[in-house]
């Protein structure tokens, strides 16, 4: 089985600080990761898609690189919504889907 | 506009059933393959199962292969999840999330929206 191992677990940031969180896959899977952004009691939303391809109506300051097994999502200018959970996800192979164990990023 | 809306969540005895609903709105359902995804109280996010557009093919993690059916009426609109055999760490919000396109090969899947979950409690 394909596991995702993000780190950090969690990191204190202040407001305008660049963010770098990364995910690292237990074999190699081209570039077929997502990144996602859960905010307390609210759904998981998808941020990046196909490792580095930012999704409709996400800002610009998120982005996303990596292939094989090595991805990082950067925040290059954290704001004050952006406190929330991270996740990374990979399809390619069984299971069908997995999720890294998620970063959160408080102040 | 796009929406995804589960019930049929709520308190169950351990080795009893649920079955759990999404309806869905705003695109059209038949067109896209929709997946169930678990997220146990404080912990991370968990893929439980898959159905295509057409809903002849169906996907089950491990955990839940046997005990979970996954279906969908496409007149209807609505996805379901029968869960049969309930355990304790069976507990946490189910959401339902559709995905990109109609067949759900397990490359490149994309979870584009989700719904606001429904939540399952297995306990004594």
């Amino acid at each position: 089985d394909i596991q995702l191992t993000q780190s950090p677990s969690s990191l204190s940031a202040s407001v305008g600080d660049r963010v770098t969180i990364t995910c690292r896959a237990s074999q190699r899977i081209s570039t077929y990761l997502n990144w996602y952004q859960q905010k307390p009691g609210k759904a998981p939303k998808l941020l990046i898609y196909d490792a580095s391809s930012l999704q409709s109506g996400v800002p610009s300051r998120f982005s996303g690189s990596g292939s094989g097994t090595d991805f990082t999502l950067t925040i290059s200018s954290l704001q004050p919504e952006d406190f929330a959970t991270f996740y990374c996800q990979q399809s390619y192979g069984t299971p069908l889907i997995t999720f890294g164990g998620g970063t959160k990023v408080e102040i | 506009e796009m929406q995804l809306l589960e019930s049929g969540g709520g308190l169950v005895q351990p080795g009893g059933s649920l079955r759990l609903s999404c309806a869905a709105s705003g695109f059209t359902f038949s067109d896209y393959a929709m997946t169930w995804v678990r997220q146990a109280p404080g912990r991370g996010l968990e893929w439980v199962s898959a159905i295509g557009g057409t809903g002849s093919a169906t996907y089950y993690t491990d955990s839940v292969k046997g005990r979970f059916i996954i279906s969908r009426d496409n007149f209807r609109n609505t996805l379901s999840l029968q869960m049969n055999t309930l355990r304790a760490e069976d507990t946490a919000l189910y959401y339902c999330v559709k995905t990109l396109r109609e067949n759900f090969n397990g490359f490149g899947e994309r979870l584009d929206f989700w719904g606001q979950g429904a939540l399952v409690s297995v306990s004594s």
